[in-house]
């Protein structure tokens, strides 16, 4: 499978606990976001990167949040101390560099519960 | 504040029926518009954009979408309707070509056989 893959697919946490979740893009794709997804809702944004550089990030992103893209390939996203509320769906997304007629392909998603 | 807006929580549709979900949109300048879907358990799949040109997009699956500027929407459509249409749909916009992606809340459709 050559599309975005994510891992863990599930993961179920106690409050406080750290956790990072690893999403692999399409490869040679430059470009990767995260987008978080609470239930009956849209995605939303957090943050996306143009090869390892952290170009834009949401103020949905608290400090408790952090995203890396050490070396341009894949990225990870750490939650610190972590809340009930933080308990959603975390997407990941790449794109590539083929113009205006590119687009986002997302990766399955790693389910968060925290208990 | 720039949105989209998806006024139907649900929407259901006989099998063979054609379908329409709406999307209206509030975004200033000449945004790129979308259609994902999203299956249980699955990632966003894309199933067309609008960026500018002919106003009748078609994409995916047989979905097309109809941009019309002066009332601001830009409809999802397909002229007969599947089961396995069933699924979350999202309309979304960007500000460019690799932006980020701002979603609507979603509509549910359903397709009874």
């Amino acid at each position: 499978d050559t599309g975005v893959s994510q891992d863990p697919r599930h993961k179920i946490t106690k409050r406080g606990q750290n956790v990072t979740f690893r999403c692999d893009p399409i490869s040679e794709h430059n470009r990767l976001y995260w987008y978080r997804q609470t239930l009956g809702q849209g995605p939303e944004f957090l943050t996306y990167f143009q090869n390892e550089a952290q170009l834009e990030k949401s103020r949905l992103l608290s400090d408790r949040f952090s995203a890396e893209r050490p070396k341009g390939s894949f990225s990870t996203l750490e939650i610190q101390r972590t809340e009930q509320g933080d308990s959603a769906m975390y997407l990941c997304a790449s794109r590539g560099l083929a113009g205006s007629q590119e687009t986002q392909y997302f990766g399955p998603g790693t389910r968060l519960l925290v208990l | 504040a720039q949105s989209v807006a998806q006024p139907e929580d649900q929407v259901n549709v006989a099998e063979g029926n054609p379908l329409t979900v709406k999307c209206t949109y509030s975004v200033s300048g000449n945004p790129y518009l979308f259609w994902y879907v999203q299956y249980p358990n699955r990632g966003l799949q894309f199933l067309l954009k609008y960026i500018t040109g002919d106003n009748l997009v078609k994409g995916s699956y047989g979905f097309e979408a109809e941009f019309n500027k002066s009332q601001t929407s830009f409809h999802l459509k397909k002229p007969s309707a599947l089961v396995s249409d069933s699924a979350l749909y999202f309309c979304a916009f960007a500000y460019s070509s690799a932006s980020k992606i701002i979603f609507g809340s979603g509509t549910r459709l359903s397709i009874r056989p």
